[in-house]
């Protein structure tokens, strides 16, 4: 079992569509939990960032870790076709520990 | 914000030469930076975490005397491919934790192309 797991997708919403993203993990050593967004070929740029459970809003994100579960999301609301990118969540065990990324879910937002 | 700013963005070299990519840490100091590796449409793999002043740290499998690193000052890590082959086509990306802020702070990549 991979320490995060995240659907790859490809997944296409509407503009205006609520979007749901989501990753797993096994290491219940996590505590920090990032999402990134990532367009081709830059580098990822930080959304969200969470420490331990609950929730984090953001203008039009919202991010959700339910440690229990060992399960987080990202919501995007009112989405945009430049919302279009890559998704990645990653999460360490705090302070300059290495970040473990999920493997990314591509999004495209249709005008 | 923190800004970490990553260069060159895009290098092709010869088989056999190598390589250094440069990230410097602009408005912070970043005793930790962390070198990745992302091959197209796979995720981030961590292959080292470069420690100011001290020898950086190789994730398993990571070749440490191909892949130099040096870590000089607070504000620079250097990353070099040395004797470098096709399957070392990749893009490289650093990033760096800004002190007390959230997150870590990545650059922009650097694309390497090894013909």
């Amino acid at each position: 079992q991979k320490e995060v797991e995240q659907d790859p997708g490809p997944l296409s919403v509407p503009e205006g569509a609520i979007v749901s993203l989501n990753c797993t993990y096994s290491n219940s050593a996590f505590q920090y939990f990032m999402w990134y967004r990532q367009y081709s070929r830059k580098g990822p740029e930080l959304l969200m960032y969470t420490y331990s459970s609950g929730n984090k809003e953001d203008g039009r994100f919202t991010a959700q870790v339910d440690k229990s579960s060992k399960y987080i999301s990202l919501f995007i609301r009112d989405s945009q076709p430049s919302d279009s990118a890559t998704y990645l969540c990653a999460m360490s065990q705090g302070g300059n520990y290495k970040l473990t990324f999920g493997k990314g879910t591509l999004l495209t937002v249709n005008p | 914000g923190a800004v970490v700013s990553q260069h060159p963005s895009w290098v092709i070299c010869k088989s056999g030469t190598s390589v250094k990519i440069e990230c410097r840490s602009l408005d912070f100091q970043a005793t930790t930076m962390f070198w990745y590796r992302q091959f197209p449409k796979q995720s981030l793999m961590l292959m080292a975490t470069s420690n100011e002043g001290s020898k950086a740290t190789y994730e398993q499998g990571v070749e440490k005397d191909k892949f130099l690193i040096n870590h000089a000052s607070l504000t620079l890590s250097t990353l070099t491919v040395t004797s470098a082959h096709p399957e070392d086509s990749s893009f490289y990306i650093c990033s760096a934790r800004a002190g007390d802020r959230d997150g870590y702070t990545f650059g922009s990549g650097t694309r390497l192309t090894v013909v």
